[in-house]
Parts: structure tokens; sequence; C-alpha cells
């Protein structure tokens, strides 16, 4: 059984660009949580899917979007890169919304120079 | 909002020697705690977690956590360290269906 997978697994972007990062959650998962890992810090929670729709969003400019898939995979979408958007940008799956366990992918190491 | 305060940025250790992470949380409701590691170049793992019942949790790969809700504290700990426990080790609370992390604490385990 695959865990979540993640792609791709670095990118490197200039500033100003657009990047779409993709998950596709672990089997039987219908929730699929972001988050953000700069360097040096813990991750921090963009927002999370369910049933195809935004439900939780956290402290993220509106230059983060995402959107699920019915097949319950997920893209992050950011626009506008800044050097800031440098990090590594975690896809997090859970069997139901609310649902305590999270697993986690590998993750993208998004660069932006 | 919850929040999650890791003491220790780094901790070196011996290897066979006791290790503690400390980790302390601000929330005023019943909180869910969790201990993940993150290996080099490695998404994260549930190393433990706290629900409810007992305050003592531990995990298969011998580490510990005490939840002690009148010192807000979580702390990590293990009697003997191995090599292979390197690596960096993050505290979160559940904060409505999220998960609030600290900054981390990055154990360096030598021979």
């Amino acid at each position: 059984d695959a865990g979540v997978t993640q792609s791709p697994t670095h990118l490197i972007k200039t500033r100003g660009q657009q990047v779409t990062l993709r998950c596709s959650p672990k089997s039987g998962h219908d929730t699929v949580s972001w988050y953000q890992q700069a360097l040096g810090q813990g991750p921090q929670f963009i927002f999370q899917y369910y049933e195809e729709e935004e439900r939780q969003r956290g402290n993220f400019p509106d230059r983060f979007s995402g959107h699920q898939f019915p097949n319950y995979s997920s893209e992050l979408n950011v626009n506008a890169l800044l050097l800031g958007d440098s990090a590594l940008y975690l896809c997090a799956s859970s069997l139901v919304q609310g649902d305590e366990k999270l697993f986690f992918g590998s993750g993208t190491q998004l660069s932006v120079l | 909002a919850q929040s999650v305060t890791q003491l220790d940025s780094q901790v070196p250790v011996f290897e066979e020697a006791p290790v503690e992470l400390r980790c302390n949380y601000s929330s005023s409701v019943s909180v869910y705690l969790f201990w993940y590691v993150q290996y080099p170049n490695q998404g994260l793992q549930l190393l433990l977690k706290y629900l409810s019942g007992s305050t003592l949790v531990e995990s298969i790969n011998g580490f510990e956590a005490e939840f002690n809700k009148s010192q807000t504290s979580f702390h990590l700990r293990k009697p003997s360290v191995h090599i292979s426990d390197t690596a960096e080790y993050f505290c979160a609370v559940s904060d409505d269906y999220k998960l609030s992390f600290g900054a981390g604490t990055t154990v360096t385990v030598r021979a």
C-alpha cells in the first residue's frame, strides 16, 4: 500500500513565477492537508481539503491556492513566487476530516531564486 | 489558537545515554498532543500521541512521553539512544482539525 506520494521532489523557480505541487493521499484517505516547512522551523498549516472543498485555512495569502480532485488527490498552487516561499512543502492525508492521525509525504523542496 | 514551544533547538547526546526533549503547549481546552520524527530528506512520521487516558504514552522504539496538564507539558524521553535516533523531533498540538507544530529539536547521537 503506497503511502502519501508527492511530486515533484525538488523544484527550482524564479521570483514571480507560478508553481503547482501534487499530492496523492494514502489509499482510503479522503482528507488532504498542506503544510509549509521553512528551513529550521516546524511545519505551518496552509489549508485542508475535504470533499473537494477548502475546509480550513491557515495564515497564508491568497497567492496560495489549492484543489482536490474526485479521486482525493490534491494540488497546491502558488502564484507570484517570492524568495520567502522557498521551503519544504508537505502533504498529509487522514481517513476522515478531524482525524488526528496524519500521514505525511516526503515533501517537495521548492527553491525560489 | 493553540501553540507549542520546544525548549531545546539542539540536543547532542552520546550513544546509550538518556535523552529528554522538552515541549510545552498553551491551551485552555482539552488537547491532543503528538511527537513526530523527521529523518533527513524524509517526511514526518508519527512517534506517539496522547489523546486521553493514561498520561504516559509509549512508542514501539523505546520513546515515551508524559502528559502533564498542570505544567502544560508533554516531554519526550528515551532511556538509551542509538545512532539511528539522530533526527529532528517535532512536538505538535491538535488545533481544530489541524496541527500546530513547535520549531523542532535536532537530536544528534554520537558514538
